[in-house]
């Protein structure tokens, strides 16, 4: 079946640093895929929608020159934290959909000492 | 890889009708089961988080329960709305583990 990876699946960082987090559909084309992050306790919250080819739509409250994301290809999207504090420590979720199928990626736990 | 399975992937319900759907987990190292109702585009609003075996939740209309030794969940919508219309997502959390393991959703359309 269908299946959508993320990379890395743990990342610890320096405050300051930028870290990028990939998110790959495996044998299917996304052509919108869309990034969560959850905080401890707390539901998934919605962060930015992005489509193959186009600039990403980001929610109320999200800093869009913080939070990066290029969705260059079908099977690509990344999300580039930069200059990453400690408030961003968080675990970040990808969702890829195709057609009136949806998967999500496995997570990644980002962590900014 | 944990394996979490929803069925069926969609549904058609005539509203009013009553229906229910389906997540099933791991049964062992079992931590926690979460059901979101999720809205494409918009964040998943959390429904239920359940621990216990033999837990029944209830949220309006919308009612779960738990079974960890056989590793099953259901959710159950008591005379559907066309507002029911979403996708209903389960996730697991395994004990010790980070994250979620999200099932692929049921998606459920509210025929009026």
């Amino acid at each position: 079946g269908a299946v959508v990876s993320q990379h890395p699946s743990r990342v610890i960082c320096k405050s300051g640093t930028s870290v990028k987090i990939e998110c790959r559909s495996l044998d299917f084309q996304a052509t919108t895929m869309f990034w969560y992050r959850q905080f401890p306790k707390q539901s998934l919250m919605l962060m930015a929608t992005s489509n193959e080819g186009s600039k990403a739509t980001y929610e109320q409250g999200v800093e869009k020159d913080k939070f990066l994301i290029n969705h260059a290809s079908l099977t690509l999207s990344t999300l580039t934290v930069t200059s990453a504090h400690p408030e961003d420590s968080s675990f970040y979720i990808c969702r890829a959909i195709s057609g009136n199928t949806q998967y999500f990626g496995p997570g990644t736990r980002l962590t900014v000492l | 890889i944990l394996n979490v399975e929803q069925s069926p992937q969609s549904l058609h319900v005539q509203e009013g009708d009553s229906t229910n759907f389906t997540c099933s987990f791991p049964s062992s190292n079992f931590y926690a089961l979460h059901w979101y109702r999720w809205e494409t585009a918009k964040s998943p609003e959390a429904l239920f988080v359940m621990t216990l075996n033999g837990d029944e939740k209830k949220k309006g209309r919308i009612s779960a329960t738990l079974n960890t030794k056989e590793g099953y969940s259901y959710l159950y919508i008591k005379g559907s709305q066309p507002e029911d219309s979403a996708t209903y997502l389960c996730a697991f959390k395994g004990g010790g583990a980070d994250g979620l393991t999200f099932g692929k959703g049921t998606h459920l359309i509210i025929q009026p």
